[in-house]
């Protein structure tokens, strides 16, 4: 059984850009979270995610980030217009029922560094 | 406001000593987990404590389950450089979606 997988593993973007990450749920996973792990400080919960619907963004900034799981395809972490405070490892976990946090497989992440 | 303390911050030893790392909270959990991290990898599940006093091994690893729910140790016997990550523990309370973590103890076992 596959693992949940991330892609890309290291993402270098320049403000400004735009960044896109992509995480596929383990097989039979219907349920997505993403955290964020900023340098020195541990894991945060960003948003929660079923298929075609966000459950939970409280942990999302405000502005810039967004967050989508489509019904067919991976979910993506959309973040606009990157600023260096950016820079951090996003890791996404899947889950195979709604609102199990006793029960979420994490991916290896992606590094995304801003310059 | 869930304060949520993991102690030491960080810890070197040497191959073979025996280490305890610490979860501290102001909040009652109904059930706590332990992850660790590798350098580059994504948190790995160690185990799930439910019950107050619980106790459970997994291998050299031992971890407790305080008697009112609100704090947990983990004991490592003989560590090993493997064993060195970063530990992280998740306390959960009854309804929650998502994963609290805390700051996390990151180990380092020196051959």
């Amino acid at each position: 059984n596959a693992g949940v997988m991330q892609n890309p593993r290291h993402l270098v973007r320049r403000r400004g850009q735009e960044a896109r990450l992509r995480c596929s749920p383990m097989k039979g996973h219907s349920h997505v979270y993403w955290y964020r792990q900023l340098p020195e400080e541990g894991l945060k919960f960003m948003v929660y995610l079923q298929k075609e619907n966000i459950i939970d963004e409280s942990g999302m900034p405000k502005e810039r980030f967004s967050a989508e799981f489509p019904k067919e395809g991976p979910s993506i972490l959309r973040i606009q217009q990157v600023v260096r405070g950016d820079s951090a490892a996003y890791f996404c976990a899947s889950s195979p029922q709604k609102d199990r946090a006793v029960e979420q497989y994490f991916g290896p992440g992606t590094r995304l560094t801003v310059t | 406001t869930q304060l949520l303390e993991q102690s030491p911050q960080f810890l070197s030893i040497q191959e073979g000593e025996n280490l305890t790392v610490y979860c501290n909270s102001s909040s009652v959990f109904s059930s706590l987990q332990w992850y660790r991290q590798e350098p580059g990898e994504g948190p790995v599940l160690l185990v799930t404590v439910v019950t107050g006093g619980e106790v459970k091994k997994l291998k050299r690893l031992t971890f407790q389950f305080g008697d009112a729910r609100k704090d947990s140790s983990l004991h490592i016997t003989a560590a090993q450089p493997g064993d060195t990550g970063l530990y992280l523990c998740a306390p959960i309370s009854g309804s929650a979606r998502q994963l609290t973590f805390g700051s996390g103890t990151q180990l380092t076992v020196l051959p």
